[in-house]
């Protein structure tokens, strides 16, 4: 499976964009790029996906590079509830790649 | 409509025990996939389900099993409870190969 990097914290200030970062430079061409993020106490939750052009929809935008191999989450106006460990996982089409593999993901703090 | 249910949410057992779990996918929703969760390893696979069979296992030993219902609903099943075995466990449905995974809210497993 295609490996991702993320850092393993950050932090923002509520009302603020938030841009949380991601490296996958072994991706192949049908790795879709998907995140999640868990909020405390909680299981993981789905954000949002793409495969090569940026997407957006009501919880946040994903921008990814022109060449695949990094893409970012784009949390337009952090609030309080959006506090939570953030997970960017790349996941095959048509392939047998339908277990999820999370490395450690992003701890995201928000600050009132 | 009805998101995924898991129960029950939190159990207390002891080394040797066995213990089952259950995971209501959403309706309609034919995959069942399960995730251990600890602090050290973070989320791991354990396997996955489509229409009753196993399509996929992760690295863990054969004292942890599954299983589909027909009616998608879906059990596992850890013998022989050890220590190590301490951990949130987590169900995900989806409708089909490589869509976005849904996750309940996990049973918190603590084995003394």
């Amino acid at each position: 499976d295609a490996k991702t990097t993320q850092p393993n914290s950050m932090e923002s200030n509520e009302e603020e964009p938030v841009h949380l970062p991601c490296n996958h430079s072994t991706i192949s061409g049908t790795d879709y790029i998907h995140w999640y993020r868990q909020l405390p106490s909680q299981g993981p939750e789905y954000v949002i996906h793409g495969l090569t052009s940026n997407v957006n929809n009501r919880m946040a935008s994903l921008a990814i590079a022109e060449d695949r191999k990094s893409s970012t989450l784009i949390l337009h106006r952090a609030t309080l509830r959006d506090a939570a460990v953030y997970y960017c996982i790349l996941i095959r089409s048509g392939g047998s790649n339908y277990k999820l593999t999370f490395g450690k993901g992003t701890l995201l703090t928000v600050n009132p | 409509k009805a998101g995924v249910t898991q129960t029950p949410r939190y159990l207390i057992k002891t080394r040797g025990q066995q213990v089952t779990l259950s995971c209501s996918p959403i309706s309609g929703h034919r995959s069942v996939s399960w995730y251990q969760q600890t602090p050290g390893q973070g989320l791991q696979f354990l396997f996955e389900y489509f229409s009753e069979t196993q399509r996929n296992k992760g690295n863990f030993p054969g004292r942890f099993s599954g299983r589909q219902f027909s009616n998608s609903r879906s059990e596992m099943n850890v013998s022989t409870l050890e220590l190590g075995d301490s951990a949130l466990y987590l169900c995900a449905s989806s409708w089909g190969y490589t869509d976005t995974q849904y996750f309940g809210p996990g049973t918190r497993l603590t084995v003394l």
